[in-house]
């Protein structure tokens, strides 16, 4: 199974400032990367796709880079409905997994 | 609307079975690639099982050989057979469309139904 690990668990940012959230492959996934977000009582939202392309509707203000086993999802400048848990998942090889997520919280 | 609505969550207790519902509107269930997506408040998600358009299944570890997938496409509905059930089973169940069928992700989701597995 493919561990996937995010960090940091929380990050503490003032909205209008930049996020920039790390997620770890276990092993090599290629591109084989997708981000959600997750507000409270809702299910995940997509975000982005392999590693980098943008969901339908999401706003440029949310960017992915990586390859291999390291990915980042950067938030340029964090809105108010920005604060949420993310997650990273992998969808390179069965079973498919996620990260623990980290939580952005307002600082 | 594109919309899915689960159901038949519940309190069922070790060893019992439960059948969760996935109706789907706006779109027609045979045509996505279809998942089930579990949660337990305060962790990650974690996949349960996908059902392909040609009626190909894939199982998480955890559940293969306990859960079951099927489709009804007179019903539009997805459904999800969990027999054996364990107390580690216990979460929100979620199911979830293939955004583009081709596994990179889920655009459209359900609010999900509870299962709570517990003597």
């Amino acid at each position: 199974e493919t561990v996937m690990t995010q960090s940091p668990a929380t990050l503490s940012v003032s909205p209008g400032e930049r996020a920039t959230l790390s997620c770890r492959a276990s092993q090599s996934i290629s591109r084989n990367l997708a981000w959600y977000q997750q507000r409270p009582g809702q299910a995940p939202r997509l975000l982005i796709y392999g590693a980098s392309t943008r969901a339908a509707g999401i706003s440029d203000n949310f960017s992915g880079s990586g390859s291999g086993t390291q990915f980042t999802l950067t938030i340029s400048s964090l809105q108010p409905e920005d604060f949420a848990v993310y997650y990273c998942k992998q969808y390179n090889r069965w079973p498919w997994t996620f990260g623990q997520g980290t939580r952005m919280e307002i600082e | 609307e594109v919309q899915l609505v689960e159901s038949g969550g519940g309190l069922i207790q070790p060893g019992g079975s439960l059948r969760l519902s996935c109706a789907v509107s706006g779109f027609t269930v045979s045509s996505y690639y279809m998942s089930w997506v579990r949660q337990t408040p305060g962790k990650g998600p974690e996949w349960v099982s996908v059902f392909y358009t040609d009626d190909y299944t894939h199982f998480a570890d955890s559940v293969k050989g306990r859960f079951t997938v099927s489709r009804d496409n007179s019903k539009n509905t997805l459904y999800l057979q969990m027999n054996s059930l364990r107390v580690e089973d216990t979460a929100v169940y979620y199911c979830a469309r293939d955004a583009f069928n081709s596994n990179y992700g889920w655009d459209v989701w359900g609010k999900g139904t509870t299962v709570t597995v517990s003597s």
